[in-house]
């Protein structure tokens, strides 16, 4: 099993572009999240999904939207990139309700100029 | 509100000497709480659930209500455990089972030869 993988890994976006991120696990997993870590804030919490064809917002929500079409694939869109969301983004996803531990990806190393 | 506190964002200690990181949590009810690493440049990963009174690579964690306190802790620190450390509280989100970690802000633990 690859576990949870992440679609870039390094990406150069100019203010204004927008670009999608790819978050995949083949463990059949309910719950994926997005997060964002940059120095000093720890990782913030930017949208999450219960399920194929859910999403609802994390704390750090604005500027980006998610969809989950398919079970195995999460994904995070920036519409109109900015510099604030230079920043480091990881995926995870988790079995279910009675399984807490979540599993990250390696990340995706985001610049924006 | 900060609902993980981790009041040290930097840690160096020598190998072999103890090594105890520090981590506050906010909440009335019964938690859940964990320890992640990250090593440099790879992905988080679990290091320890507190519901399991596990230790891994000689590290324990004691839950004490009375504080709300979660510190790692390890005997002799070894060279190889330089890394980020992220202490995280699951609480159930309002109105669902689903739930979500909130992560403390972080601790960079360096041990010197």
């Amino acid at each position: 099993n690859a576990g949870v993988t992440q679609t870039p890994k390094f990406r150069v976006l100019k203010t204004g572009q927008s670009m999608t991120l790819l978050c995949a696990q083949d463990m059949n997993h309910e719950y994926m999240y997005w997060y964002r870590q940059d120095p000093g804030m720890g990782l913030r919490l930017i949208h999450y999904s219960v399920g194929e064809g859910t999403t609802a917002k994390g704390e750090v929500p604005d500027g980006y939207n998610v969809s989950r079409l398919k079970k195995q694939n999460f994904l995070l869109g920036l519409e109109s990139a900015a510099p604030s969301q230079t920043s480091v983004y990881f995926c995870a996803s988790r079995t279910g309700a009675l399984s807490y531990e979540q599993y990250f990806g390696p990340g995706t190393r985001l610049t924006v100029t | 509100a900060q609902r993980v506190t981790q009041p040290e964002k930097l840690l160096s200690v020598f190998k072999g000497a103890p090594v105890e990181l520090k981590c506050n949590y906010s909440y009335s009810g019964s938690p859940e709480l964990f320890w992640y690493v990250q090593y440099s440049r790879q992905r988080l990963q679990l290091l320890l659930r507190h519901i399991s009174r596990e230790s891994i690579k000689g590290f324990t964690a004691d839950l004490n209500k009375g504080e709300t306190s979660f510190h790692l802790k390890k005997p002799f620190a070894q060279e190889e455990d330089s890394a980020m450390y992220y202490c995280a509280l699951h609480l159930p989100d309002r109105g669902s089972t689903l739930g979500r970690l909130y992560f403390g802000r972080g601790t960079q633990l360096t041990v010197w030869p």
